[in-house]
């Protein structure tokens, strides 16, 4: 079965500060993966995939097979980057698996 | 072009009582999928179909059922509403299946 882990279901950092929004992934073949972001009031659309290797909006994304992970990060969070952020994972059959999703709070 | 639509926006229902929510894209998309958001639960996938006639279980399946019988159309029928069903529902749709998925505004729906 796969398996989308978003430990944190808060993250508040301050502006100006780093973050990290962090993601495991379960799956025995090659996954593919997404970061979907949903601002308040708006609807949820996709912020970055791992195939891309693009930076969007200041965020980037690795995929470290080794780790299973897939975490999101940004040198300087902006209070603009306040919102839900969910991981998922296209895996068999082709379903795709979100994660329980992660808010994130900048505090100005 | 409207995107993803949802109809309705809200509903309650009472237990035992049945409706359908259609899900409408105008992209063109081959791939359209029906979520559920539940707090702490995240998005769970409840149907899909990656074309038209054609669908599948997801992650929650039981209690809904589904159609495509019009490529540009979706719809999630509940036929017997049970409170645990409460949720806010979300469609989406993609134009292959590791496309980026463009989701509808959702519709929440109440059981009492």
């Amino acid at each position: 079965a796969q398996r989308v882990t978003q430990p944190e279901k808060l993250l508040s950092v301050f502006k100006g500060a780093p973050v990290e929004l962090k993601c495991n992934y379960s799956y025995s073949g090659s996954p593919e993966l997404f970061w979907y972001v949903q601002y308040s009031r708006q609807r949820l659309q996709l912020l970055l995939r791992h195939i891309s290797r693009e930076s969007i909006k200041g965020f980037t994304a690795d995929l470290n097979k080794g780790e299973t992970s897939f975490h999101l990060k940004k040198p300087f969070a902006q209070e603009e980057d306040s919102a839900m952020y969910y991981c998922a994972l296209l895996g068999g059959y082709q379903k795709v698996t979100f994660g329980t999703g992660t808010k994130l709070q900048v505090i100005p | 072009n409207a995107g993803v639509t949802q109809t309705p926006k809200f509903r309650v229902l009472k237990t035992g009582q049945s409706m359908t929510l259609l899900c409408a894209q105008d992209m063109n998309h081959e791939y359209m999928y029906w979520y559920r958001q539940d707090p702490g639960m995240g998005l769970r996938l409840i149907h899909y179909s990656v074309g038209e006639g054609t669908t599948a279980k997801g992650e929650v399946p039981d209690g809904y059922n589904v159609s495509r019988l019009k490529k540009q159309n979706f719809l999630l029928g509940l036929e017997s509403a049970a409170p645990s069903q409460t949720s806010v529902y979300f469609c989406a749709s993609s134009a292959s299946v590791s496309g980026e998925q463009f989701f509808g505004p959702g519709t929440r729906l109440t059981v009492l």
